[in-house]
């Protein structure tokens, strides 16, 4: 695969339901991150994973929010009971590992909104 | 508490007037400082890492720098196709691998 893939693009949802989103990272990349970004505004670190380390869950607004990873290969995000706040677009970027000096690879992202 | 803070927030610029885009940051102990662009509809696109105050980096019309209060990204002669929302963020060296994003600056370069 050339890059990281996110699915679906667009996502309407309605208020109270549940959501996934699913993010394919590049082969390889052993981090992958989990961003959301509202419109007009700059990222906003959600979590990240990186192998089979226990993930970063600090950035994960509230406990409607979850993410998993099945080794180093696809991640989802799954969000419950919806709220509009939520909408925004979520971005996910892997990268070589998780630190600093490695460049992170952005998907395209999802748009969420929820009514 | 860590922040990142960019200046202006949107930009126009004539073809060819060059110009520079301000990140401010504040955090303990700075790792790394990145620059993104990111068009609209897409996920950023990396530009360049800078770790130590007086480092430089080009890349085509573009060349970052970086103090240890804040970062520049001059824009030499641009083109219409530079048109674009440049992010900065920086990371911390006890959390190496969090990233904190600035909210950007949307250029616009006229033809």
């Amino acid at each position: 695969g050339a890059g990281v893939s996110q699915s679906p693009s667009n996502k309407v949802t309605e208020k109270g339901k549940d959501v996934e989103l699913r993010c394919d990272p590049i082969s390889g990349h052993t981090a992958l991150y989990w961003y959301r970004q509202r419109l007009g505004q700059g990222l906003e670190f959600l979590i990240y994973f990186q192998g089979n380390s226990a993930p970063d869950k600090s950035g994960l607004p509230s406990d409607r929010f979850s993410a998993e990873r099945t080794g180093e290969s696809v991640s989802t995000l799954t969000i419950q009971r919806t709220q509009q706040e939520d909408s925004a677009v979520y971005l996910c970027a892997s990268s070589l590992v998780a630190q600093s000096t490695y460049e992170q690879y952005f998907g395209p992202g999802t748009r969420l909104t929820v009514t | 508490e860590d922040q990142v803070t960019q200046s202006p927030e949107a930009l126009r610029l004539q073809e060819g007037e060059s110009s520079s885009l301000n990140c401010s940051y504040t955090v303990s102990g700075l790792r790394g400082l990145f620059w993104y662009r990111q068009d609209p509809g897409k996920g950023p696109e990396f530009l360049f890492t800078l770790y130590s105050a007086g480092e430089e980096k080009e890349k085509e019309r573009l060349k970052a720098t970086l103090t240890k209060k804040e970062s520049f990204l001059h824009i030499t002669a641009p083109k219409p196709e530079d048109s674009a929302t440049y992010l900065c963020a920086v990371t911390r060296r006890r959390s190496a691998s969090k990233i904190i994003f600035g909210s950007g600056t949307r250029l616009s370069i006229r033809p």
